[in-house]
């Protein structure tokens, strides 16, 4: 299982920082992504590793820390426009498909 | 970076019925494309991956295909459980990308 956590809410130029906890088996051996959905919009992938959306990558820093089987998200200076539900997500066999989700967490930016 | 596109962005059925659903990418990803489905309120579940192969537990009823730039989903008949959202999303190059989704609902 994945379980996102953090905030709900934010103030604009704040810091988001997100965890997501994995359970019921190791972290090691897969690949992890942050994937977020706008309300009422599309998914948009935020990054995995080293690896960022274009949109995003000068703000965002993503990592895993195995001892505690937790990925991690970091975003700087949120706008209005970072308000979405925060999905962490699985690879599928080390491919870049998602097979294993968590149930999302909504950040708010106001 | 890949764009894709999905056709068409509403489709109204009914049970019963066949749907067909388009994916095109901006470039090339050979098969590396992947369909989920979402319902309100949920995460994304995988249906297919590398374009036409079902993941674990998903009902023969769903089919991929295609490769280069133009795919399809097919669902040979839909259940009440397949009205939802579907995106396809190509992993052939970063960043990783997601079409903006098509609508099946009940006519």
């Amino acid at each position: 299982q994945l379980q996102e956590s953090g905030p709900g809410l934010m103030k604009p130029a704040d810091t988001l920082s997100l965890t997501c906890t994995v359970s019921g088996g190791s972290m090691n051996n897969y690949y992890w992504s942050w994937i977020r959905q706008s309300p009422g919009k599309g998914l948009e992938w935020i990054g995995s590793g080293t690896k960022y959306s274009s949109s995003l990558k000068s703000r965002v820093t993503i990592y895993v820390d195995t001892s505690k089987n937790q990925l991690s998200l970091d975003l700087t200076s949120v706008t209005a426009a970072d308000t979405a539900i925060y999905y962490c997500a699985r690879h599928y066999s080390g491919r870049g498909y998602f097979d294993y989700w968590g149930q999302g967490i909504l950040v708010t930016v106001s | 970076e890949i764009v894709l596109t999905q056709s068409p962005a509403t489709l109204s059925l009914s049970p019963g019925e066949g749907a067909t659903l388009s994916c095109r990418a901006s470039q090339s990803i050979s098969d590396y494309l992947a369909w989920y489905q979402q319902k309100p309120g949920q995460a994304p579940r995988l249906l297919i991956y590398d374009a036409s192969n079902r993941a674990t537990g998903v009902a023969a009823r769903f089919s991929g295909s295609g490769s280069g730039t133009a795919f399809t989903l097919t669902i040979a008949y839909l259940e009440s459980e397949d009205f939802a959202v579907y995106y396809c999303q190509q992993r052939s190059d970063w960043p990783y990308t997601f079409g903006q989704g098509t609508k099946v609902e009940i006519k």
